[in-house]
């Protein structure tokens, strides 16, 4: 199963709304995973089954979609959110994952 | 806590064979799936193996199947992947990650295999 994530990057200010998309290339349910990547360090993970906000992460993380088309959305950036952000799925193995979207600072 | 502390990485010529670990604490280490991940310099994700709780089944991406073999201890805390017939591709930072309902997490800090001559 392919994942697609668009944009491949993106420049945003701080407060500004982020959105980050990822379309499946078959029907996937809601078994789609967001993590956030700092450089230097491991992935972390934001929101699991496509709309749920893992314990710890700030509710301006949300997530939505179902079947192909998937959103992360941040509702308010802040100056911690510039990373890379992943999507994956985890409808079947092998498991993938999307090519990233990189936040830089506008 | 939560930890995955991952070990054994370095640089190893074509052809050479090297073993990974990851160390888990904090956590029923028996009771959950893992996996490894692996992200080649400035690049993406690719996942690279999944173990069962109980060490069977194991799944593998094509890109390593019949080089790498991924194993645990439960006794010890421990996951292993044995790489073997290495090529440059294959030169990333290797992730063991461990698996929840639907994602994997944590992830550990990573160890880097460089293969060259």
């Amino acid at each position: 199963i392919q994942l697609t994530q668009s944009p491949s990057s993106l420049s945003a200010s701080v407060g500004d709304r982020v959105t980050i998309t990822c379309r499946a290339s078959q029907a996937i349910s809601n078994y789609l995973a967001w993590y956030q990547q700092k450089p230097g360090k491991a992935p972390k993970l934001l929101i699991y089954a496509a709309s749920t906000l893992q314990s710890g992460v700030p509710s301006r993380f949300s997530g939505s979609g179902s079947g192909t088309d998937f959103t992360l959305t941040i509702s308010s950036l802040q100056p911690e959110d510039f990373a890379t952000y992943y999507c994956q799925q985890f409808k079947s193995y092998p498991l993938t994952f999307g090519g990233g979207t990189k936040v830089g600072i506008k | 806590e939560v930890q995955l502390v991952e070990s054994g990485g370095g640089l190893v010529q074509p052809g050479g064979s090297l073993r990974l670990s990851c160390a888990a604490s904090g956590f029923t280490f028996s009771s959950y799936s893992m996996n490894w991940v692996r992200q080649a310099p400035g690049k993406g994700l690719e996942w690279v193996s999944y173990i069962s709780s109980g060490g069977s089944p194991t799944y593998y991406a094509d890109s390593v199947k019949g080089r790498f073999t991924i194993s645990r201890d439960n006794a010890k805390n421990s996951l292993f992947l044995q790489m073997s017939s290495l090529r440059a591709g294959d030169t990333a930072v290797y992730y063991c990650a461990r698996e929840i309902p639907g994602a994997w997490d944590p992830w550990g800090q990573g160890t880097l295999v460089t293969v060259s001559s």
